[in-house]
């Protein structure tokens, strides 16, 4: 089945503690990101990859890492959780065509609770 | 960076009844795409738009990409209770998606 799997599903942690959620793709996308969903802000774009070893920054990177070490796994890194950082997470993967997106298949989400 | 604006926020509407809804942008976009999301749910694709005018349907779901390639919008004809969700524009800008805020359908029966 086609799928995008994000670990875990729950998280609560104490600012500062280090924490990595894992995103893992089964349909050999090119194009991995991450998103963020807060109250009537919907969806803001963390980081993205177009492959392997190449990715950048989207509109709010601040406090977060990531890496493409391989086409399929994509990490998100917080290295020093905040407070502000309590969010409901997603990763998406999407094939790139000329024609753009081929829509983006999204993970069920990691909700983080930064206490 | 750029902003999508959805509309309405938040719609309360009788079952059997139509719903638009619709984002616009400041920006140009090459691709436009709608979103349902449901309670403990990633966003799952509705539509996807690839030609300013193009116009796609789905079932009831019906959606245009503007001439302009600055809007877009979605119509669903005779909701049924199953459409409740949060729905989603977002449009394809360079290498990225960008979201629009979300529009909540409730349905009463």
């Amino acid at each position: 089945e086609a799928q995008v799997t994000q670990n875990p599903r729950y998280l609560i942690t104490v600012t500062g503690k280090k924490l990595t959620v894992t995103c893992s793709q089964n349909m050999n996308h090119e194009y991995m990101s991450w998103y963020r969903q807060d109250p009537g802000l919907g969806l803001r774009q963390i980081y993205y990859s177009m492959n392997v070893e190449v990715t950048d920054k989207g509109d709010v990177p601040e406090g977060y890492k990531v890496s493409r070490k391989e086409k399929r796994n994509f990490p998100l890194i917080l290295e020093s959780p905040s407070p502000n950082q309590t969010s409901l997470y997603f990763c998406a993967s999407s094939l790139l065509s000329p024609r753009g997106f081929l829509g983006a298949f999204f993970g069920q989400g990691t909700r983080l609770t930064v206490v | 960076g750029q902003q999508l604006n959805q509309s309405p926020q938040s719609m309360f509407i009788q079952e059997g009844e139509d719903v638009s809804m619709n984002c616009t942008s400041s920006s140009i976009f090459n691709t436009w795409l709608w979103y349902k999301q449901e309670p403990g749910e990633g966003p799952v694709l509705l539509i996807a738009l690839y030609k300013a005018g193009e116009l796609t349907s789905n079932g009831r779901l019906t959606a245009q990409f503007g001439i302009t390639r600055k809007d877009s919008f979605l119509n669903i004809s005779a909701s049924i209770p199953s459409d409740v969700g949060i729905y989603f524009c977002a449009g394809q800008g360079a290498q990225k998606l960008v979201f629009g805020q979300g529009t909540r359908l409730t349905i009463n029966p």
